[in-house]
């Protein structure tokens, strides 16, 4: 059971150049998750996804887009990278339950955008 | 504006000793409110999850409590360890889906021995 994982740990990218983020789970959570961690601040949602299918804006989704075409997958993308994306990106899953459930978290990935 | 406020902002324990973390939040509808656990350089990690009607949990050395009514936790850690050393992270959920996560920013804990 290898929990969340996160591909690619690090990247390094030039301005302009796109890329994805790939998160994998293997607990057939329902809700996944996108934050970006920037030093000084909390972690900020980017996007989630209620289940196989859907998604949805979070709290700084621009210059960002997401797809969740398989249960276990929640690809995070970046079309046209910016400096401003330098950050640590964490994918996160959690259970159908809501309020009680645990969050999982991914190791991360770190982004630099020259 | 839902905001989620720790203090303090990093502390420096000698190993073996008690400290506690503060956690006060203006965050409403209320769900629940997490405490992570976040090392270097890795993800987060839960420690406890607690509803409204919860008012302490505890996790072995962990142990989170929580006022509804003036909007503050805390988090007192028993023993010190220097592996207890990493950032904390209280967390309140203003909706059952987690999609509405308000993240502090952190306390930094560094046990020293």
């Amino acid at each position: 059971n290898a929990g969340v994982t996160q591909t690619p740990k690090f990247r390094v990218l030039k301005t302009g150049q796109s890329m994805t983020l790939l998160c994998a789970q293997d607990m057939n959570h329902e809700y996944m998750y996108w934050y970006r961690q920037d030093p000084g601040m909390g972690l900020r949602l980017i996007h989630y996804s209620v289940g196989e299918g859907t998604t949805a804006k979070g709290e700084v989704p621009d210059g960002y887009n997401v797809s969740r075409l398989k249960k276990q997958n929640f690809l995070l993308g970046l079309e046209s990278a910016a400096p401003s994306q330098t950050s640590v990106y964490f994918c996160a899953s959690m259970g159908p339950q809501g309020a009680g459930e645990t969050q999982y978290f991914g190791p991360g990935t770190r982004l630099l955008v020259l | 504006k839902n905001q989620v406020e720790q203090s303090p902002q990093s502390l420096i324990i000698l190993e073996g000793k008690n400290c506690t973390l503060q956690c006060n939040y203006t965050v409403s509808p209320f769900s629940n409110l997490r405490w992570y656990k976040q090392d270097t350089g890795r993800g987060p990690v839960s420690l406890t999850i607690m509803t409204f009607s919860e008012n302490t949990k505890s996790n072995g050395r962990y142990t989170a409590t929580l006022d509804a009514d003036t909007k503050q936790s805390s988090l007192h850690i028993t023993a010190s360890q220097l592996s207890d050393s990493a950032s904390y992270i209280c967390v309140v959920s203003a909706n059952q889906a987690g999609t509405a996560l308000i993240f502090g920013k952190g306390t930094t804990l560094s046990v020293s021995s």
